[in-house]
Order: C-alpha cells, then structure tokens, then sequence
C-alpha cells in the first residue's frame, strides 16, 4: 500500500543552528498532513498542520513545506534549541472522512549538540 | 484545551492476566478515539479506530478478541489486552478527534504495558 516515509532517520544539529527534516509521501491523494513531535517515552505532540491547497505554513520557530508536484513535506525549526530533542512523525490523510486514521512516517530522530 | 489522558501511565503483569488501559478526553467530547501500538524505536502502528457508541473497526492483522476496545463515552475509551504475553509488551497510545478541531488528532502520554 501507499505509505509515508523519511529520507533521514537521523539529524544531529547545533544549537542556534535551524533544522530541516524531511518527508516523502506517495498517496498523491493525501491532502492533509500533519507534523508531531515525540519525546522519550512520551505520546506525539501536535506541532503544525498544512492542507495541500498550500505550500507553506509558519508557526512559533517552525515552517512546513509542502511540495505537491515532488510529494514532498518538510519541517524547518529555526534556531534549535536543546529541547527541540525528539523523533518527529509526518502524518498524512487523505480525503475528508473525520473518522479516518493518518498514516505516520517512521520518524527522524533530532539530536541538538551543545 | 485538547487535553487526553492515558491511564495508567506504566503497567507491569504477569502472562496471562489481562491489563485495561483508559484514555480519556478532558476538555472536549471526542467523536472518535484512536489506539496505536509503538515498539521502540519505530513508528505508530494503528491498532483501531473507535466511535462512541458502535464497535471498534480493527487494522488488518489486530485480534479483536485480544484487544478489547470500549467507546462507552465521549469522553472515555478503553483497551483491554486480555491473557497478555510477553509479546504484548509495548508502548500503547491513544488519540482523540473532535470535529471542533476539523482532522486534527490529539495524542495521550501514552501507557508502556511490561508482561513478564
């Protein structure tokens, strides 16, 4: 089946530096996606959202890019900082059924160095 | 707001007993719950997907038998992994959705199930 995948399991950057992680999908047909971030032994928290009738989003220190002709999703931090430390899902849905579930990536890890 | 717990956050059994986790929405009604499964270092894994009042529609693969979900609220869902073995161990989490927040999904801390 269609699936959602990461071109980097992992992504160790430096403080102040900005982080970019990346997201391949290939349902063409997905049309909302979301960012989460999960830290150690903890559920996924809700970063950002975009709907695929955009191509950028901005939140507080974060963007998400979405490129619809590649299928293509990313998430830049700006400025890491030590606690941006988590794996970071891509999730995507397709279509407008509420009740269906999002298919998640399987994750990329950020480390911040000091 | 969009609060969801789980509960409890740490279980350990011996095989063969069953173990209920209870994931509750605090600050809003949620229509449909989600229950995921996560062993480490991997992504979820969607176990089923449960609304209010109807029976749980189960991923392909899930025995319903051995997971037993109850939407009895809109505010309350539970997952019952009944006579556990040791290769139930896992992280279980859960997720609400409302249509007041259109698609998006609210996740639980989530519960880390041990079976000895």
């Amino acid at each position: 089946g269609e699936s959602v995948g990461l071109h980097l399991p992992t992504l160790s950057v430096q403080e102040g530096d900005n982080s970019i992680i990346n997201c391949a999908y290939s349902n063409s047909a997905s049309d909302y996606f979301i960012w989460y971030k999960q830290e150690s032994g903890k559920g996924p928290q809700f970063i950002i959202d975009i709907r695929s009738n955009m191509d950028k989003r901005q939140g507080q220190r974060v963007t998400v890019l979405l490129n619809k002709t590649v299928k293509h999703l990313s998430l830049q931090i700006a400025a890491t900082q030590p606690g941006d430390s988590a794996v970071y899902f891509c999730a995507e849905k397709e279509g407008d059924n509420y009740g269906q579930n999002f298919v998640f990536g399987p994750g990329t890890r950020l480390s911040v160095l000091p | 707001g969009a609060v969801v717990s789980q509960h409890p956050s740490w279980v350990i059994c011996k095989s063969g007993t069953s173990v209920k986790i209870e994931c509750r929405s605090l600050d809003f009604q949620a229509t449909t719950m989600f229950w995921y499964r996560q062993f480490p270092k991997q992504s979820l894994m969607l176990m089923a997907t449960s609304n209010e009042g109807s029976k749980a529609t189960y991923e392909q693969g899930v025995e319903k038998d051995k997971f037993l979900i109850n939407h009895a609220s809109l505010t309350l869902s539970t997952l019952t992994v009944t006579s556990a073995h040791p290769e139930d161990s896992s992280f279980y989490i859960c997720s609400a959705r409302a249509e007041t927040f259109q698609e998006t999904q609210y996740f639980g801390p989530g519960t880390r199930l041990l079976v000895l």
